[in-house]
């Protein structure tokens, strides 16, 4: 079985602000992919950014950038001059092979004016 | 084009009620899902299908009946659901069943 464990329930930052949301992980296999979720109150989940397990190089989306350390299955999102916009739950999730999306429970992030 | 369409957006049923959820893609993916999401809570896997074939079923209550006619369409027939189904219900696709996902704008369910 796999788990994803997300240990913030909420964070609130101001405008312009950097913030780093964390996820850990736990899978016994090699080959497996990472993904961060946005789903605003609009209810639409919307995927931030994607991580290959295999890949060494951190993933990079404009503002949005991950800090992937393997050894320690640790999978933490920055966002970086954060905006208004960027209020929302935000989910960690890993897929492995056919089984769909683990997802973490979530955190729920307030940018504050 | 990453859109995943689900229809209708809101959905009030009674317990004794039939009704169908349904979901459409056409960006040539070949998994689609089911997730059934309660308020402040992750989506909860229900359905996966594979090259339309039925490979995941989280042993969901027989009240809920996956159908997938096409490669593009995917449904979700309901029957003589309970208070407690009421959720927001997910549709997703997938390139291949271990890529990333991309979701609709789900069903809001209220069964009364």
């Amino acid at each position: 079985a796999q788990t994803v464990t997300q240990s913030q329930p909420e964070m609130s930052v101001q405008e312009a602000e950097t913030v780093t949301l964390s996820c850990t992980y736990d899978t016994s296999e090699n080959n497996y992919y990472l993904f961060w979720y946005k789903q605003p109150p609009s209810r639409q989940m919307i995927l931030v950014i994607r991580q290959e397990a295999y890949k060494q190089q951190n993933a990079t989306e404009n503002r949005f950038s991950v800090n992937f350390q393997k050894a320690a299955k640790s999978f933490s999102l920055k966002i970086s001059d954060s905006q208004l916009g960027d209020t929302a739950m935000y989910f960690c999730a890993l897929v492995r092979g056919a089984d769909g999306l683990t997802f973490g429970k979530g955190t729920h992030l307030i940018i504050q004016p | 084009d990453t859109e995943v369409t689900q229809t209708p957006k809101h959905l009030v049923m009674g317990m004794t009620n039939k009704k169908s959820l349904k979901c459409e893609q056409h960006m040539g993916h070949r998994a689609m899902y089911w997730y059934k999401q309660k308020a402040k809570k992750p989506p909860e896997l229900m359905f996966v299908y594979s090259y339309e074939k039925l490979s995941i079923n989280e042993s969901v209550p027989s009240r809920f009946s996956p159908e997938c006619p096409n490669s593009s369409l995917l449904n979700l027939h309901l029957h003589a659901l309970q208070p407690e189904d009421s959720a927001l219900y997910l549709c997703a696709s997938s390139q291949h069943p271990n890529t990333e996902a991309f979701f609709g704008q789900g069903t809001r369910l209220t069964v009364v």
